[in-house]
């Protein structure tokens, strides 16, 4: 059964910086491509980020790009968020996904969501 | 950054009703569109990828068509744990963006 676990949410403070993990059973991690999705409290979805099955690609969303940094340890099974210099408006519940096939498939997968709070 | 807009964005319904959801794209993505479902305090659901191809496990009663920039969702008889909110997704290029959002809830 896949599973897909993030950790690391909390509250920061505007400036901070936090990680959050994701840590993937179930399935050959090192075969699939990861996303970061986030959803703020009463809103829609967000795409964050995406990582390669052997992390050398990589893509972002305008509102977060130079600000998190996708990673993955395909030798523990982790997927990381690194998110630096956090606004107010990245509060949200952040989701990891595995991607259903290289190409042009989505996410088949998804944790639970992790709560990352920024505020004074 | 290709935009996608739902309608409606809420819509309101009885069980065994025929409930469409429509999804347009503001620029072509041929059938590089997927279908979510999420329920207060979940995870999206896949539903449907390729525009038309049900996810595995997924009731026959939904149904996805479209190509290019005009998509639907149709649920052919709303059941009760269908009431729920429902998104696409643009798979074609990065960022992959998502609808705002369709919720339906029980009239």
């Amino acid at each position: 059964e896949v599973q897909l676990v993030e950790s690391g949410g909390g509250l920061v403070q505007p400036g901070g910086s936090l990680r959050l993990s994701c840590a993937a059973s179930g399935f050959t991690f090192s075969s699939y491509s990861m996303t970061w999705v986030r959803q703020a409290p009463g809103k829609g979805l967000e795409w964050v980020s995406v990582i390669s099955s052997n992390g050398y690609d990589t893509f972002y969303s305008d509102s977060v790009k130079g600000r998190f940094t996708i990673s993955r340890d395909n030798s523990k099974n982790t997927l990381y968020l690194q998110m630096n210099s956090l606004r107010a408006e990245d509060t949200a519940v952040y989701f990891c996904a595995k991607k259903m096939e290289s190409g042009t498939f989505p996410d088949d997968f998804w944790g639970q969501g992790t709560l990352v709070t920024v505020s004074s | 950054d290709i935009q996608l807009t739902q309608s409606p964005s809420f819509l309101s319904a009885s069980v065994g009703d025929r409930v469409t959801i429509t999804c347009r794209a503001s620029q072509g993505i041929s059938s590089y569109l997927a279908w979510y479902q999420q329920k207060p305090g979940k995870a999206p659901k896949l539903l449907i990828y390729a525009a038309s191809t049900l996810q595995s496990g997924v009731p026959s009663r939904f149904s996805g068509s479209g190509s290019g920039t005009e998509f639907t969702l149709t649920i052919s008889s709303l059941q009760p744990e269908d009431f729920a909110t429902y998104y696409c997704q643009q798979v074609n290029i990065f960022p992959r963006t998502f609808g705002q959002g369709t919720k339906v809830e029980i009239k």
